[in-house]
């Protein structure tokens, strides 16, 4: 089935430890999208990508890195955790993110604890 | 600053109808979306409107008013399984999602 992916589901990490969320998609979407989601606030973009080999930063870069070396892949980098990225992680796609009507597809979310 | 505002809850009766609101103030409006999230799962779309007025989709319809910076969802016929928080979300000038903090949906029987 045609989707996005992301790995791992869940993870524990120490904090100062460096970790990397892995999403893949086989939709051939040229927009790539990563979000934090935490209880009460509306999802918050972190870093995007229109297409391959360019990133963005969102609304809240600070802490994290991304990179888009082709268009299927869009690893996220925590480069020394701390606890206040504790939070559910979602990577999504678009087709043509220069178009209104484009809809936004989601990976199932990586669910992060820094402790 | 941008802004998206949604009720955080709300609760509803099986077989009734339900209008859950949003109002925006964004820097420029490409379109509105609204998406479906079950508990511990991945968001999902739902409607999207750009011209003022109503979309109809089954069970699901959704308004928008443009000049009230304003649109509906509204859920007829309610089932169990829409028990979920939906998201009102809007494309910005630069053509980003700007997401409301979502309102769960509590569906009794």
């Amino acid at each position: 089935i045609a989707g996005i992916t992301q790995a791992p589901t869940s993870q524990i990490l120490a904090a100062g430890r460096r970790m990397t969320l892995r999403c893949t998609q086989d939709m051939r979407h040229n927009a790539m999208y990563w979000y934090r989601q935490d209880l009460g606030l509306g999802l918050r973009l972190i870093h995007y990508s229109n297409t391959a080999g360019t990133t963005g930063k969102g609304e809240v870069p600070d802490g994290y890195s991304v990179s888009r070396a082709n268009t299927d892949d869009f690893p996220l980098t925590l480069a020394s955790a701390v606890p206040s990225q504790t939070s559910v992680y979602f990577c999504a796609s678009s087709d043509s993110p220069g178009q209104g009507n484009t809809e936004a597809f989601f990976g199932q979310g990586t669910r992060l604890t820094v402790v | 600053g941008q802004n998206i505002d949604q009720p955080t809850e709300m609760t509803a009766t099986e077989g009734a109808i339900v209008q859950i609101n949003c109002t925006y103030q964004t820097s420029g409006f490409n379109g509105l979306f609204w998406y479906q999230q079950h508990a511990g799962e991945a968001p999902t779309f739902l409607s999207y409107n750009v011209l003022d007025g109503l979309e109809e989709k089954g069970r699901f319809s959704s308004f928008l008013s443009r000049s009230k910076g304003y649109s509906y969802l509204l859920l007829k016929e309610l089932q169990m399984k829409d028990s979920a928080s939906y998201l009102c979300a809007v494309k910005d000038s630069n053509y980003q999602l700007i997401w409301g903090a979502g309102t769960k949906l509590i569906i009794k029987p």
